[in-house]
């Protein structure tokens, strides 16, 4: 299967809003709700940020949010904050497989 | 608290078979809600998953790596294990452990700190 495409860079000054793209197709994105977003600084593991589209783990700031509209999902970042600069990844099932995207640098300006 | 560790040789020669265990503590992994996985990094690169099993012994490999990988489980150590075979300097990567939150491979809540694993001679 081929990985789910994102944009490699996003950046936004302090205070505005960002929003990440993830296109798959109806086999991954498009044809279950389970599709979740990671946070990577570098050196660490990756952090769940958002799961099945739109659920926020325990801690997470609101300002992150999760959206899907047919084979694309989306993760929005409000309020920027120098903190949120690192690399970001969707990851989707898709039927007994499991896809992550390319990956997109977030930069805070 | 769920803590996953990665642990295995850092250094492993070309056309050998890569293995990793992941001990996992804070919960087990003979539970039948979760599905217990491995994904790696290479460096500057982005994720890829590799495989994983379910208590049953069901598993599950991406299509690309199925005809060199083995994901296995120790139930008495509350363990997991992958194994690589004939591993290039593409294998290269930092793989992580995780655990996938359902009954399918779904995308993983609780990841492990990751280990590098350098294929060379």
């Amino acid at each position: 299967q081929s990985a789910l495409t994102q944009p490699p860079s996003a950046s936004g000054s302090p205070g505005q809003s960002v929003t990440i793209s993830c296109t798959g197709t109806s086999s991954d994105i498009g044809g279950y709700n389970y599709v979740s977003w990671y946070q990577q600084y570098p050196g660490k593991a990756p952090k769940l940020m958002i799961s099945e589209v739109t659920k926020r783990p325990s801690g997470v700031p609101d300002r992150f949010s999760g959206s899907k509209s047919g084979n694309t999902a989306s993760l929005t970042v409000s309020g920027l904050q120098a903190e949120d600069e690192a690399d970001y990844y969707c990851c989707s099932y898709a039927g007994s497989n499991m896809v992550f995207g390319t990956g997109t640098k977030v930069t805070v300006l | 608290q769920l803590l996953l560790q990665e642990s295995g040789p850092g250094l492993v020669k070309p056309s050998e078979t890569l293995s990793l265990n992941c001990t996992v503590s804070g919960g087990s992994i003979s539970s039948n809600n979760y599905y217990w996985g491995w994904i790696r990094q290479p460096p500057g690169k982005g994720l890829e998953w590799i495989g994983s099993i379910y208590l049953s012994g069901s598993t599950f490999y991406n299509p690309s790596l199925k005809s060199r990988v083995t994901v296995s489980a120790d139930t008495s150590k509350n363990q997991f294990s992958l194994k690589l075979r004939s591993v290039t300097a593409a294998d290269t990567a930092v793989y992580y452990c995780a655990r996938h939150p359902h009954i399918v491979v779904v995308p993983p809540d609780y990841w492990g700190q990751g280990t590098l694993v350098t294929v060379s001679s």
